[in-house]
């Protein structure tokens, strides 16, 4: 099956510097990638649709000066959180679209805690 | 708009207990329908689909059948192990390119 990875998978962070968060389609080109964020013992929560080549779409709330995305090829998309603050500690998770099936694969998640 | 809504848990069951958590949704058209499963500090896997109605979906010996008459997708396993232990996520979508709509998930525990 299609594979998506992250990096890292875990990172601490003080407050008020930038954490980059990497997610890879490993085996399948992605027009499409999809952030979440999730909070403890709670459902998916979508930040923000990245298509490749063009600036993200994010959803009402989430702040696109705050959580920058970077859809630069077809297999890599970037979340940067910057100025990063306690209440931005959280667990992300990237998925991503293969062309012509209505599936999303997801990344096994990125741990942030911000100190 | 388009909605999830599944069983609270945590649902708590000895080993080899029949096993199902409802799901029902609320959308225009005919969304696919999607089981995920998220183990302890993991990503969620796919576990099965449904994309039209009365399909039914499978894998690792769970099922799950696309009701459109009743906007239903339970998940269902006759006989679950202690590696089922997991939270269960029911989803839609409206259509190839749209946003995922999840549910709040289900957290399953099962006992020796």
């Amino acid at each position: 099956g299609a594979v998506v990875s992250q990096h890292p998978s875990w990172v601490i962070c003080k407050s008020g510097t930038s954490v980059k968060i990497e997610c890879r389609s490993l085996d399948f080109q992605a027009t499409t990638m999809f952030w979440y964020r999730q909070f403890p013992k709670q459902s998916l929560m979508l930040m923000a649709t990245s298509n490749e080549g063009s600036k993200a779409t994010y959803e009402q709330g989430v702040e696109k000066d705050k959580f920058l995305i970077n859809h630069a090829s077809l297999t890599l998309s970037t979340l940067t959180v910057t100025s990063a603050h306690p209440e931005d500690s959280s667990f992300y998770i990237c998925s991503a679209d293969i062309t012509s099936t209505d599936t999303q694969y997801f990344g096994p998640g990125t741990r942030l805690t911000v100190l | 708009g388009n909605s999830v809504t599944q069983m609270e848990g945590p649902v708590t069951l000895s080993e080899e207990a029949f096993l199902t958590i409802n799901c029902t949704y609320t959308a225009t058209g005919y969304p696919s329908l999607f089981w995920y499963v998220q183990y302890p500090g993991e990503g969620l896997q796919l576990l099965l689909k449904a994309t039209k109605a009365d399909d039914k979906g499978s894998n690792k010996g769970f099922e799950a059948t696309y009701r459109k008459e009743t906007t239903s997708f339970h998940l269902e396993k006759g006989s679950v192990q202690v590696s089922d232990s997991a939270v269960y996520f029911c989803a839609l979508r409206a259509d190839s390119w749209g946003k995922f709509q999840f549910g709040a998930g289900t957290q399953v525990v099962v006992t020796p």
